[in-house]
């Protein structure tokens, strides 16, 4: 695609439930990052992928985070047993290579009920 | 690691107005100073950009300047339009990560 897409853009869950959240970014970027953004914040650093290497996850705020890159392409976040303070947007942004222009997506809405 | 601050956290201009929005960071290994443009409801997009290289960059209305001594990069809206109230961060990178500013909410006012 043109850009990088996110899916669902809005997602709804109970506390306690699992939800997946889905990143495509564009074709042939090396880097993939994950960011979450809460209401009139700024924007929190998660986990980044680059190329076949392991992935950094120092920003992954708890184990009930979680997140993984099929075939250097489509990546998902899984947040397990979702609490309320989870509720935010979560913001995905690809790179041709490292250290270059973010390309972000929409961002998907999350909010726990 | 690096700490990026940025202020203000608002600003309100009139229309035809300059904007400046300041960030500083603390580490000097960063190279790379991005500034991003988030309107309501989708996600930031990249509006200017500064390598560690260089001391200013213009793009049409847009300018940033970086002083690396001092560790401050700086963006300037001339001429400013409502077109152009958003959120806007930047931020600061030495490679594999990306340390974002806590973002400046722009209201420019007709």
């Amino acid at each position: 695609g043109a850009g990088v897409s996110q899916s669902p853009s809005n997602k709804v869950t109970e506390k306690g439930k699992d939800v997946e959240l889905r990143c495509d970014p564009i074709s042939g970027h090396t880097a993939l990052y994950w960011y979450r953004q809460s209401l009139g914040q700024g924007l929190e650093f998660l986990i980044y992928f680059q190329g076949n290497s392991a992935p950094d996850k120092s920003g992954l705020p708890s184990d009930r985070f979680s997140a993984e890159r099929t075939g250097g392409s489509v990546s998902t976040l899984t947040i397990q047993r979702t609490q309320q303070e989870d509720s935010a947007v979560y913001l995905c942004a690809s790179h041709q290579t490292r250290n270059t222009e973010a390309f972000f997506g929409q961002g998907t809405r999350l909010t726990v009920v | 690691g690096e700490n990026v601050e940025q202020h203000p956290s608002t600003l309100s201009v009139q229309e035809g107005d300059s904007a400046v929005i300041k960030c500083t960071y603390s580490d000097s290994a960063s190279n790379y100073f991005p500034w991003y443009k988030q309107e309501l409801g989708k996600g930031p997009q990249l509006i200017i950009d500064i390598r560690s290289n260089v001391g200013e960059k213009k793009d049409q209305r847009i300018a940033v300047t970086l002083n690396k001594t001092a560790k401050h990069f700086s963006l300037h809206i001339t001429e400013t339009q409502p077109e152009d109230s958003a959120v806007y961060f930047c931020a600061a990178s030495m490679g594999n990560q990306f340390y974002f500013g806590t973002g400046t909410s722009l209201t420019v006012i007709p």
